[in-house]
């Protein structure tokens, strides 16, 4: 079955550095994989999404995220963190053989210090 | 950008009663809408998919007849809680699919 691991459960970075969230997936098929933000009161955010081609994907507010087949990780970078960063941060697959259900990892939280 | 609301935002009830939760898109139609429930610290976790004008798919474990789920339009899905328990305190959390899963702010159950 397919599952998503997020091994860090609560991340803090200082306003102005750099930031790495990890996501390591478990999927037989080239899978399509997707991360979200969840601010207090507000639904998920897509971030951004990989389904197929160039393995370094752009989203919005600045983030990326590279697919690495050979460590099946899908981990989320930002170069500079924005005290508006501060938020929850989903990494999903999706479900292929299932009307295009999502699985979701556990999340990790990310405070960020002034 | 599409948007998804959900009523109420919030909710408590005495145990044994129902609540009923309203997924709406609002500016797009959707045939397929997700209900998932969030455990705090914990992840979303898929309860069913509702097809408009079908039956709702339950995932393993989900209850169909505490959890009644209704999908009667293209912007509207609800998901009932029946005859609820303090177990059933949750934040349930709806998407709507139009190219990609848009998502609800979710709604705060609390069951005393």
């Amino acid at each position: 079955a397919q599952s998503v691991t997020q091994p860090d459960i609560h991340i803090t970075v200082s306003e102005g550095a750099s930031l790495e969230l990890r996501c390591n997936y478990s999927y037989g098929a080239t899978p399509y994989l997707f991360w979200y933000v969840q601010s207090p009161g507000q639904g998920l955010q897509l971030l951004l999404k990989y389904f197929s081609g160039d393995t370094l994907v752009q989203g919005i507010k600045g983030f990326e995220a590279e697919f690495k087949r050979s460590q099946s990780s899908f981990n989320l970078r930002k170069p500079s963190v924005h005290w508006s960063d501060a938020a929850e941060y989903f990494c999903a697959v999706e479900d292929g053989g299932s009307q295009g259900n999502l699985i979701f990892g556990k999340g990790t939280k990310l405070s960020v210090k002034p | 950008g599409a948007v998804v609301s959900q009523h109420p935002s919030r909710v408590i009830c005495k145990s044994g009663t129902s609540v009923k939760i309203e997924c709406r898109s609002l500016d797009f139609q959707a045939t397929t809408m997700f209900w998932y429930r969030q455990f705090p610290k914990q992840s979303l976790m898929l309860m069913a998919t509702s097809n408009e004008g079908s039956k709702a798919t339950y995932e393993q474990g989900v209850e169909k007849d505490k959890f009644l789920i209704n999908h009667a339009s293209l912007t509207l899905s609800t998901l009932t809680v029946t005859s609820a328990h303090p177990e059933d305190s949750s934040f349930y959390i709806c998407s709507a699919e139009h190219n990609e899963q848009f998502f609800g702010p979710g709604t705060r159950l609390t069951v005393l």
